[in-house]
């Protein structure tokens, strides 16, 4: 099993363009979410997916859109790139065994926005 | 005020001895909590979690809740370097997958 998959690892982009960021993961999980980290600070939910065709906005929602594709794949769009979406991304993915939410973490991918 | 508060670190202790994270949460809905791991450039890995009051051992390490404090610790005994790393706290809800973060704190494992 790859676990949590994400695409691409790093990128550059101006400020103002567009690029969608993405995740899947192969172990059946119905609950998936995207965070954002900027250095030295703890995991910020920018939005979170409890099922397909489900997706509830998180803490810094504002600037990004999502798509729950299917089980497996759920994608986080930035339409207009600005300086402060500069960050680490990680998408997670997670089952509720008995009520609990253990997440399991994708690579990340490395944003920098000029 | 964070929902979830951490030590503001960073943490240093020698090889061999017994490190102490601490972590408070201030909503009393809050019912499951978790320690992750996360080394420098990685990305987070769940090390244990907990969700009744009392103490949870795995290995070296042991998780403590006390929901009349609202507190959550994390005891790493005869902590190695390879423990070096951040480690962030979260706060979540039973059957309610969303769940929010502390900003974590550094431990350094000194040989």
């Amino acid at each position: 099993n790859a676990g949590v998959t994400q695409t691409p690892k790093f990128q550059v982009l101006k400020t103002g363009q567009s690029m969608t960021l993405q995740c899947a993961q192969d172990m059946n999980h119905n609950s998936m979410y995207w965070y954002r980290q900027d250095p030295g600070m703890g995991l910020r939910l920018i939005y979170y997916s409890a099922s397909e065709g489900t997706t509830d906005k998180g803490e810094v929602p504002n600037g990004y859109n999502v798509s729950r594709l299917n089980k497996r794949e759920f994608s986080l769009r930035l339409e207009s790139a600005a300086p402060s979406q500069t960050s680490v991304y990680f998408c997670a993915s997670s089952v509720g065994t008995g009520g609990i939410y253990e997440q399991y973490f994708g690579p990340g991918t490395r944003l920098t926005v000029t | 005020q964070k929902e979830v508060e951490q030590n503001s670190g960073p943490l240093s202790v020698p090889e061999g001895a017994i490190a102490s994270l601490n972590c408070t949460y201030s909503d009393r809905g809050s019912q499951s909590f978790f320690w992750y791991r996360q080394y420098s450039g990685k990305s987070p890995e769940l090390i244990m979690f907990i969700y009744s009051n009392g103490d949870k051992e795995d290995g070296r390490f042991t998780a403590q809740l006390n929901k009349a404090s609202q507190y959550v610790s994390l005891l790493i005994r005869d902590s190695q370097p390879s423990d070096s790393a951040t480690y962030l706290c979260s706060a979540g809800w039973t059957n309610a997958g969303k769940s929010t973060f502390g900003d974590g704190t550094t431990l350094t494992v000194k040989p």
